[in-house]
């Protein structure tokens, strides 16, 4: 079964300092990978994902992610974190099946950015 | 803005009671998904329509149906209603339906029971 793990509840990061929210997987096949974020009484807003090519992804918002094979990881990075940027993070993996689009999503990650 | 419409915001009803959730997705998306948001269980994907044809069903229950009409909006109908139903539910649409498609959401139906 396809799975994301955020091992994180909670990530603080001071204003200015770089950030990372960690996401690891478990895919059969190649894996279709995703971030997204979610303010209050929002939806949420994809920022990038990873299909093949590249393991350094740029995304939304100067975020970019990182993909590791060999660690079935894909971490979410910043390297200078805004207040503005506190809020929930999901890191998906899209369903196998070429035809069905549906994410699986982790626990979500809570960012806080202090000043 | 995502372009994806949800009604209503927030919905108040009672336990055994039927409710409609409203989705129109973004201009052009053919695709439109059901997720459900809640405290113990998360983000759970309930079912995927593609240009009108049911493609993909998750952890959706025997109360809940859904269905995509013609002009491509859908609607997910939730009966029977019980306590544990009261969550936030979202809709998002994609271009096509296939793995790799970035959803875009709305900004989700209140439902809270009773």
């Amino acid at each position: 079964a396809q799975s994301v793990a955020q091992p994180e509840d909670q990530v603080n990061v001071a204003e200015g300092n770089p950030l990372t929210v960690k996401c690891t997987y478990s895919v059969s096949g190649n894996p279709y990978l995703f971030w997204y974020v979610q303010y209050p009484n929002r939806g949420l807003q994809f920022l990038l994902k990873y299909i093949t090519g590249d393991n350094l992804v740029k995304g939304s918002y100067g975020f970019e992610a990182e993909f590791n094979k060999s660690q079935t990881s894909f971490h979410l990075k910043k390297p200078s974190a805004l207040v503005s940027d506190s809020a929930l993070y999901f890191c998906a993996v899209s369903a196998p099946g070429g035809s069905q689009g549906n994410l699986i999503f982790g626990k979500g990650t809570k960012l806080s950015v202090k000043p | 803005d995502s372009g994806v419409t949800q009604t209503p915001k927030h919905l108040i009803t009672a336990t055994g009671q039927r409710v409609t959730l409203r989705c129109s997705p973004r201009s052009g998306d053919l695709s439109v998904y059901w997720y459900q948001q809640s405290l113990d269980q998360g983000l759970q994907f309930l079912i995927q329509y593609y240009n009108g044809e049911e493609r993909a069903k998750g952890n959706i229950l025997e109360r809940f149906s859904a269905q995509q009409f013609p002009d491509l909006h859908s609607e997910l109908n939730l009966s029977s209603l019980e306590l544990g139903d009261s969550a936030l539910y979202f809709c998002a649409s994609s271009v096509q339906g296939g793995q790799g498609q970035p959803q875009h959401f709305g900004d989700g139906t209140r439902l809270s029971i009773l």
